[in-house]
């Protein structure tokens, strides 16, 4: 998706170690955002970024920090990888001429063993 | 608690009939809801939104109807194409609950198959 960009696309951890996930977006939104979503789940929000240097907790934060770099920037850091937060990771921005909605990056597939 | 259902995992169309797909929420503080759609390894896609205001909002293939008494909305798509085969998302949100600046509740999706 054009706009916000995630790196990497796919990953392999072993339970108990550390990982970034990066987010960029050049969309020029200040509010960033990190979802997970699991098999037959919704999206459920992590962790929300409504401006440079905010961070804000979303539904399911444990386990996880979130750095907004700058306005660009949001990443998602795992400190100790565990099985249960395997998972796709989406970050996203707001919806261009819609503030309610949310463009979403392609993902990341993350697989903890 | 689920706040936002989506009670139906998968439905089958034929191409060019109509699709109707469902979502009920339970919380009455909800103003604004959404559509998106998903694709296989890629990012889910704002389709279409509606406010409370509203009891019907069209563009183009796709109207979202809402009942606000009912706590319903639907997707309508018309006439269904084989493109539209996706899993399609409902979601919730208000002003009380942080709009733009804070969560989109997401019911778990319904996925959409266009036969030809």
């Amino acid at each position: 998706n054009a706009g916000v960009t995630q790196t990497p696309k796919f990953q392999v951890l072993k339970t108990g170690q550390s990982m970034t996930l990066q987010c960029a977006q050049d969309m020029n939104h200040n509010s960033m955002y990190w979802y997970r979503q699991d098999p037959g789940m919704g999206l459920r929000l992590i962790y929300y970024s409504a401006s440079e240097g905010t961070t804000d907790k979303g539904e399911v934060p444990n386990g996880y920090n979130v750095s907004r770099l700058n306005k660009r920037e949001f990443s998602l850091r795992l400190e100790s990888a565990a099985p249960s937060q395997t998972s796709v990771y989406f970050c996203a921005t707001l919806t261009r001429g819609n503030l309610w909605g949310r463009h979403f990056g392609d993902g990341t597939r993350l697989s903890i063993l | 608690d689920q706040q936002v259902k989506q009670n139906s995992p998968s439905l089958s169309v034929q191409e060019g009939r109509i699709s109707i797909l469902n979502c009920d929420y339970t919380n009455s503080m909800f103003d604004y809801f959404l559509w998106y759609k998903k694709y296989p390894a890629e990012g889910p896609t704002f389709l279409i939104s509606i406010s409370s205001i509203k009891d019907k909002n069209e563009d183009g293939r796709f109207t979202v109807f809402l009942n606000k008494s009912a706590k319903h909305l639907s997707l309508h798509i018309v006439p269904s194409q084989p493109g539209d085969s996706a899993v399609y998302f409902c979601a919730a949100s208000g002003e009380w609950y942080g709009g733009s600046q804070g969560n989109l509740i997401f019911g778990k999706g319904t996925k959409l198959s266009v036969k030809p």
